[in-house]
């Protein structure tokens, strides 16, 4: 296990609504990544936040947007859901921005 | 063309047998390889990680990297089935100011049977 913990583990919403996923992060670790996993495909990645700040993002819009907090840990918000944002949602944490990054288990979102 | 190409699969072998997966990439910048296994439902654990070209062992795995033919591998010794699980490859640049975002190929799923 990498400490690193995620909620909620499964979720269904339907399109056009908002949802909020959060993430701890491994004791000691200030950056948190999220990726997007779609069935059958690899992880993509969405952004990244360093000590509360976006520190890089990937080719996702602006419905796809992030919090860190003062204790490291994260939100992922997507507003206007789209069929197309069903997908296992994975954090993972790093001790800094270009260090080994550990993955929690994932939300898996299912867009009706 | 994308930037990491890894055959899906799925590859089946018997308990015992040599397993060998792997990655093509066509960025240059990419320096770091790693190789993650995921297990059905679960996130991404980490199993090897690599900067030069050659290879590293630890235990059963072995990782194989080639820059010059921008070819990694990843093979696993006397295969159990509880290395059955998707293997993905990964990778990120050395610069370039994008130096923390993970690339991954789409994942080869690997079944070991008793």
């Amino acid at each position: 296990e990498t400490g690193v913990t995620q909620s909620p583990t499964h979720l269904i919403k339907t399109r056009g609504q908002q949802v909020t996923l959060r993430c701890s992060s491994q004791s000691g670790h200030n950056t948190v990544s999220w990726y997007q996993q779609a069935l059958g495909q690899g992880p993509q990645f969405i952004f990244q936040y360093y000590r509360e700040e976006e520190n890089g993002r990937g080719n996702f819009p602006p419905r796809f947007s992030g919090l860190q907090f003062p204790n490291y840990s994260s939100e992922l918000n997507v507003n206007a859901l789209e069929l197309d944002d069903s997908a296992l949602y994975l954090c993972a944490s790093s001790l800094g921005p270009t260090d080994t990054q550990y993955f929690g288990p994932g939300t898996r979102l299912t867009v009706l | 063309q994308k930037e990491v190409e890894q055959d899906p699969g799925p590859l089946s072998v018997p308990e015992g047998a040599i397993v060998s997966l792997n990655c093509t990439y066509s960025n240059s910048a990419f320096q770091y390889f790693m190789w993650y296994r995921q297990y059905s439902r679960k996130g991404p654990e980490l199993l090897m990680y690599t900067y030069s070209s050659g290879n590293k062992e630890d235990g059963r795995f072995t990782a194989q990297v080639d820059k010059s033919s921008k070819y990694i591998s990843l093979f696993i010794r006397d295969s159990q089935p509880s290395d059955s699980a998707t293997y993905l490859c990964a990778m990120i640049p050395n610069s370039g100011g994008s130096n923390y975002k993970l690339t991954f190929g789409k994942g080869t799923l690997l079944t070991v049977n008793p």
